[in-house]
């Protein structure tokens, strides 16, 4: 059964860093052609991916938000960590990891909603 | 504003059938896969549809997908109030950029 879920802060200031952790379970990001993403939805709006991170350490990310994102391996084999600098009210959402099976996200994350505020 | 386009909202009747729209590119949709994806508010999104018309394991046979050109579309029969959500077509473009779109809020009246 493969769970994942999201954690870090819930508030952050504008220009901070904000950094989420996302830990999974039933599934391995060794195993060949695995990944892990994460997606986001602002108050009211639509979906937006922003990176993807393969088993093999390939990285893919949003366009508009690849000067500020970088997603990496936790220090735990089952985690996956996601960082957005220069936070701004805008980036206030819900952040959602997902699990990545040849082309679609089949296993999300319940979600965590990130206040930019100061 | 997203690069797929969908309708903003839908609506049906229990029992009848609804189709929801999904417009793109011959870069994104016309060159790479469809998915859905239904979306109630605070729950995760669920996996519908998958390769443009797969049905996802668990998934009532009143989803289905189909694909023409650079355009997709959901359609779902026999509409149950248990079908009222949010629900997003996503593809990739060539540039192996995610896209979603803007999603349609569907109501059962």
């Amino acid at each position: 059964q493969i769970t994942l879920k999201e954690s870090g802060p819930t508030l952050v200031k504008p220009t901070q860093t904000l950094t989420l952790t996302c830990s999974f379970s039933g599934f391995s990001l060794t195993a060949t052609g695995v990944a892990v993403g994460w997606i986001r939805q602002p108050p009211g709006k639509a979906l937006e991916w922003l990176a993807l991170i393969f088993w093999d350490d390939d990285k893919w990310y949003s366009p508009p938000l690849r000067s500020r994102v970088t997603v990496t391996k936790g220090t735990s084999k089952n985690q996956v960590v996601l960082t957005m600098t220069n936070m701004n009210p805008v980036d206030t959402a819900t952040y959602y990891c997902a699990h990545y099976h040849f082309g679609d996200f089949d296993f999300w994350g319940q979600g965590i909603l990130v206040t930019v505020s100061s | 504003q997203s690069v797929l386009s969908q309708p903003p909202s839908a609506s049906g009747t229990p029992g009848q059938r609804v189709t929801i729209s999904c417009s793109g590119s011959s870069s994104n949709i016309g060159s790479n896969s469809v998915s859905w994806y239904q979306h109630l508010p605070g729950t995760a999104p669920k996996l519908l549809i998958y390769s443009d018309n797969l049905r996802r394991s668990g998934v009532p046979d009143r989803f289905s997908g189909s694909k023409s050109g650079t355009s997709a579309s959901l359609a779902i029969s026999g509409l149950q109030s248990e079908d009222e959500a949010d629900y997003y077509c996503a593809t990739w473009d060539d540039s192996l950029n995610g896209l979603f779109g803007g999603g349609t809020k569907l109501t059962v009246l």
